[in-house]
């Protein structure tokens, strides 16, 4: 168990639809990073958090949105949801703005049929 | 912008030998660079980081390089097992300040018994 809690393990949805997923970091972590993995591609980073405050964005879709809470959990929003929106999405978490080691969560794999 | 490039042809080693990973990466050199192992359908574990200032590191069987002149880091195992089968991944910061923590494919390492 790595401490960064990822909820729900598997989604299976239909096009259109939207889901959200959700992630409690570690204790005493600071910033969320969300990563995008689809089949056979590598990890893609979407965006990242830090005590609240959005700190970077990557190649987020628009119809994607995260946001972290006061009690630091955070939560990527997927709306208008496509086949080929199909991934595993990792949550990692880091001890602050600039602390370099990512912990990653087990991954919420989501199916858009 | 910063791009990873790692082989992303399938390494297959015997039992006991030295496998060597590659990462070249092909802007500016980051302060530090990382390694993570991901097994199958699993979040990325950390494993190894090392800054710009240092040559290598060692942490039991595994060593890094970090070569700023040539832009390119050496993963190597020694004494491989079996259970060292996974996918590595190198990552590093895109850019400096930016807190974009980009990955590369990974390599597939597949230890033969």
């Amino acid at each position: 168990d790595s401490g960064v809690t990822q909820t729900p393990k598997h989604l299976i949805t239909a096009t259109g639809q939207r889901v959200t997923l959700r992630c409690s970091p570690r204790s005493g972590d600071l910033s969320v990073y969300w990563y995008q993995q689809s089949l056979d591609q590598g990890l893609q980073f979407l965006i990242q958090y830090y005590n609240g405050e959005e700190r970077a964005k990557g190649n987020i879709l628009e119809r994607f949105s995260a946001q972290q809470f006061p009690d630091l959990h955070s939560e990527l929003n997927l709306s208008s949801l496509e086949l080929g929106d199909s991934a595993l999405y990792f949550c990692a978490s880091s001890g602050g703005a600039g602390a370099n080691v990512l912990t990653f969560g087990a991954g919420s794999r989501l199916t858009v049929l | 912008s910063q791009k990873i490039e790692q082989n992303s042809e399938a390494l297959n080693i015997q039992e006991g030998k030295t496998a060597t990973l590659t990462c070249n990466y092909t802007n500016y050199s980051p302060a530090y660079l990382q390694w993570y192992r991901q097994d199958p359908g699993r979040g990325p574990v950390f494993l190894l980081l090392i800054r710009e200032n240092e040559k290598e590191k060692r942490k039991e069987r595994l060593k890094v390089t970090f070569d700023t002149t040539l832009k390119q880091s050496l993963f190597h195992i020694t004494a491989s097992q079996p259970a060292d089968s996974a996918t590595y991944l190198c990552a590093l910061d895109e850019g400096t300040g930016t807190y974009k923590y980009i990955f590369g494919t990974g390599t597939r390492l597949k230890v033969l018994a």
